[in-house]
């Protein structure tokens, strides 16, 4: 079985400022780590993914993930906040097993509030 | 290229009736999923098609939740008889193969919801 866990619900940065999401999983298999990004009203974008080649990840919009094994996590970045990346955030597993339906499993969501 | 492609994009219903969502994927991707996103969590899948046949479909309330893809490529999901705990937002999407490590890019969803 696989699971993900957000470990913060909501996460407020200002303008210009760093922007750290985390994500932490558990999985059977060796996973597919994913983050996607959900605007308002809009459907869920593709930000970045793993799939067991280079352990950082780099994304669209300046992203970037790092997939650390021993901490079974997969912690979302951006050096500089821009105020048109408030939006919620998913971070995602899918195993490798390939013995069954590969559905992807989604956490609860970051809400990632910019201050101007 | 097009991307997935869903309608009606918003649906309001009475508990009891039943409605109908429709999902095109993007042209060639061989599977499709139906996720629903209920307010403030994450899209659970509900069911997955490689090319028309059922991968899983584990998570389907098979009582009142129905789904096809007859021909291999768009899909029609059903609620019949809706109840007020499935206003959600019923989201499709598609990959081109089956593969944990498959991208799998989303349409805008149908929004639900049952009064």
């Amino acid at each position: 079985a696989q699971s993900v866990t957000q470990l913060d619900s909501h996460v407020s940065v200002s303008e210009g400022t760093p922007v750290l999401l985390r994500c932490n999983y558990s999985s059977s298999y060796s996973p597919s780590l994913f983050w996607y990004v959900q605007h308002p009203n809009k459907g869920l974008q593709l930000l970045l993914k793993y799939t067991s080649a280079a352990t950082l990840v780099k994304g669209i919009n300046g992203f970037e993930a790092e997939f650390k094994k021993s901490e079974t996590s997969f912690h979302l970045t951006k050096p500089s906040a821009h105020m048109s990346d408030a939006a919620e955030y998913f971070c995602v597993v899918s195993d490798l097993s390939g013995g069954g339906a590969d559905g992807l499993t989604f956490g609860k969501g970051t809400h990632l509030i910019i201050q101007p | 290229e097009a991307g997935v492609a869903q309608s009606p994009r918003y649906k309001i219903i009475e508990k009891r009736q039943s409605v109908a969502f429709w999902c095109n994927p993007i042209s060639g991707h061989a599977t499709l999923y139906w996720y629903q996103q209920i307010l403030g969590q994450g899209p659970k899948l509900l069911i997955q098609f490689q090319n028309n046949g059922v991968v899983d479909d584990s998570q389907l309330p098979k009582d009142r939740f129905s789904a096809e893809r007859l021909k291999g490529v768009d899909s029609t999901l059903k609620i019949q008889p809706a109840k007020l705990e499935d206003s959600a937002v019923y989201l499709c999407a598609s990959s081109l193969e089956w593969g944990g490590s498959e991208t799998q890019y989303f349409g805008p969803g149908t929004r639900l919801l049952v009064l």
